[in-house]
Parts: structure tokens; C-alpha cells; sequence
């Protein structure tokens, strides 16, 4: 099976514009996550999304926004970005009530803002 | 709340000793408890977890982690290092008791294996 793609993989964004980060999760897979990975911060919850309904928010601000398609493709958006989102964003899919529990990752888009 | 500590910053070890990597946790419910091992300039890999049963699970490339409620930890341990697992762990908890994936990492380890 193909893992979690993620596209772009690398994004160079100025002050105040606006972005979105695509997620493909694994076939089958119909929940996914988003994580903020930065060196002062570590990784962070964003969002979860299951079956086109967010099903739990992290703590950012409502500049980050998410949606997912009937297919369980993801979306993130970044709207009026600060030089403090400068990270890697990861997605992760997963099968909830498979008994499996964990998350698979994919590789992550950085995302650099000047 | 939800947290989890990894003590150690970096891990330094021979190639072929024993290693060690620390966590403990701290969540209201049932804790399901992950490690991911993270390569430069990838996403993390799955390499364990614990959700219930025997309190020593295995996992991917020779690596075990041991449950202990009481102590509220989940090591990550190895009886014999490579140089190839130079990498950055993270330890990982969600509450089991809610409807939810959301996973609260710790700040990672670097584990340095040197020959």
C-alpha cells in the first residue's frame, strides 16, 4: 500500500499571504491529522479530522483551518501567515475501529515564511 | 491535562550496548502510549505501541518498550545498539477513554550510537 503523500514538500511563502498543504492519507484510511513540528515548540496538535467532520481542535489560531473531502483527502490553510509558522506540517492517517490505533505519518511540507 | 516528558535530550551510546530511552506520561484515561523514531528531513516512523495486555511490547528493528502504570513510564530500550539508529525519538500518549486520535508528544530524544 502507498503511504501518507503530502504535497508540496517544500513551500516558501511571504508575510501575510495565504497557503495550503494537501494530505492523501492511506487507502482506506478515513481519519487524519495534522501536526506542526518546530524546534522551539516540538510537535503539535492541530486538527483530526474523520469522515468530512473535525472531530478535535488543537490550540492555534483561527488563521489555521482545515477540511476534508468525501474521498478523506485533507486540506490545511494558513491564512495571513507570520514568520512564526515557518515549520514542518505533518500529516498522519490512520483507521479508527480497527483496533490498530496507531498513526502513519507522511513526509511532511515545509513550509518556510519570509 | 495530557503531557509527556522525555528527561533526556540527547542519549549517547556505544555501538553494540544496551540503550535506554525515557518517557513518562500523564493522561486523565487510558493511556495508549507510541514511539516514533524520526530521520533527518522525514516524518516519524511507527516503531511501537502499548494499549493493553502484557506490559512489554516489541516492535520494529529490535525495539521494546516496557509499560509501568505505577511509574507512569514507557522506556524505549534496545539490548544492542546500531549506528543506524542514530535518530530522533519521540514518545507519544492519547487518552484511550475518548473518541479521539489526537497524540501528545514529547520533545524528543536524539539517540547518537557511535562505532
Amino acid at each position: 500500500k502507498a503511504g501518507v503523500t503530502q504535497t508540496p514538500r517544500y513551500l516558501i511563502k511571504t508575510r501575510g499571504q495565504q497557503v495550503t498543504l494537501s494530505c492523501s492519507p492511506i487507502s482506506g484510511h478515513r481519519s487524519v491529522s495534522w501536526y506542526q513540528q518546530t524546534p522551539g515548540q516540538g510537535l503539535q496538535f492541530l486538527f483530526e479530522y474523520f469522515s468530512e467532520t473535525q472531530r478535535n481542535k488543537g490550540n492555534f489560531p483561527g488563521r489555521f483551518s482545515g477540511r476534508q473531502f468525501s474521498n478523506s483527502r485533507s486540506e490545511m490553510n494558513v491564512s495571513t501567515l507570520e514568520l512564526g509558522d515557518s515549520a514542518l506540517y505533518l500529516c498522519a492517517s490512520s483507521l479508527p475501529g480497527s483496533g490498530s490505533y496507531e498513526q502513519y505519518f507522511g513526509p511532511g511540507t515545509r513550509l518556510t515564511v519570509t | 491535562a495530557q503531557s509527556v516528558a522525555q528527561p533526556e535530550d540527547q542519549v549517547n551510546v556505544a555501538e553494540g550496548n544496551p540503550l535506554t530511552v525515557k518517557c513518562t506520561y500523564s493522561v486523565s484515561g487510558n493511556p495508549y502510549l507510541f514511539w516514533y523514531v524520526q530521520y533527518p528531513n522525514r516524518g516519524l516512523q511507527f516503531l511501537l505501541k502499548y494499549i493493553t495486555g502484557d506490559n512489554l511490547v516489541k516492535g520494529s528493528y529490535g525495539f521494546e518498550a516496557e509499560f509501568n502504570k505505577s511509574q507512569t513510564s514507557f522506556h524505549l530500550k534496545k539490548p544492542s545498539a546500531l549506528v543506524s539508529d542514530s535518530a530522533l525519538y519521540f514518545c507519544a500518549v492519547r487518552d484511550g477513554s475518548s473518541n479521539t486520535g489526537k497524540l501528545i508528544f514529547g520533545q524528543g530524544t536524539t539517540l547518537q550510537v557511535k562505532p
